[in-house]
């Protein structure tokens, strides 16, 4: 089966920059997404197709891709961007999650 | 606009089929570009892929459960139906459906609140 790893938590000051990494084989080759969950919350999707933003996201969220690595990128961190995020991306017709990674502003 | 509900119970015993259907609003299920996920996350734990529907009714599964689980749609009835057979405590989860094909077209652009399936005697 197809993994994505990535780790488990990061720590940011407000007004920094933020940056969680998801790792998988050939990731580069693959379509990645990005969800942010908040405590009680469904799953909000930020970043699609690697690096592009749904409406209504801010600028500050942003996405690369490449080789075996995929990072998401949020620059200016507020507060409110505390959260749990999720890669994921498509293998072999079925849909692989990461284990998460929560993001603490502190 | 856009909605998905999950409906199904909140408690189910050991061994029993969970049924459960997502009611979806704003988009019809016979769009070509459509498709829907059931996705479920155990208290504390990570988001977990199950099952996806496509328009043309081609279906996959998560290889771990597929022989547990049935997806099917009504589109009469704008819903999703996820079965999972002999439920174990392990199942224990708050389960979502999420739409892809919108816009973000392979990405899940739209959720359902979710809904929180407990496996008790």
């Amino acid at each position: 089966s197809y993994d994505l790893i990535q780790p488990p938590s990061v720590s940011v000051s407000p007004g920094q920059t933020a940056s969680i990494t998801c790792s998988g084989d050939k990731l580069g080759n693959k379509f990645v997404c990005w969800y942010q969950q908040k405590p009680g919350q469904s799953p909000v999707l930020v970043i699609y197709q690697d690096n592009r933003r749904p409406s209504g996201i801010p600028e500050r969220f942003s996405g690369s891709n490449s080789g075996n690595t995929a990072t998401l990128t949020i620059s200016g961190t507020q507060a409110m961007d505390e959260a749990d995020y999720y890669c994921q991306a498509w293998d072999s017709s079925t849909v692989v999650f990461g284990g998460g990674t929560k993001l603490t502003v502190l | 606009q856009v909605t998905l509900k999950e409906s199904g119970p909140v408690l189910v015993k050991p061994t029993e089929t969970l049924t459960l259907t997502c009611t979806v609003s704003g988009f019809s299920l016979s769009n070509p570009r459509m498709g829907v996920s059931w996705i479920r996350q155990p208290p504390g734990r990570a988001l977990e892929w199950l099952a996806h529907l496509f328009s043309n009714d081609e279906k996959c599964y998560r290889t771990s459960l597929e022989s547990r689980l049935t997806i099917s749609k009504d589109i009469s009835k704008s819903q999703v139906v996820l079965t999972m057979t002999n439920m174990d405590a392990v199942d224990t989860a708050t389960y979502y459906c999420a739409r892809m094909g919108g816009v973000t077209e392979d990405a899940f652009d739209i959720w359902g609140q979710g809904t929180m399936v407990t496996v008790s005697s």
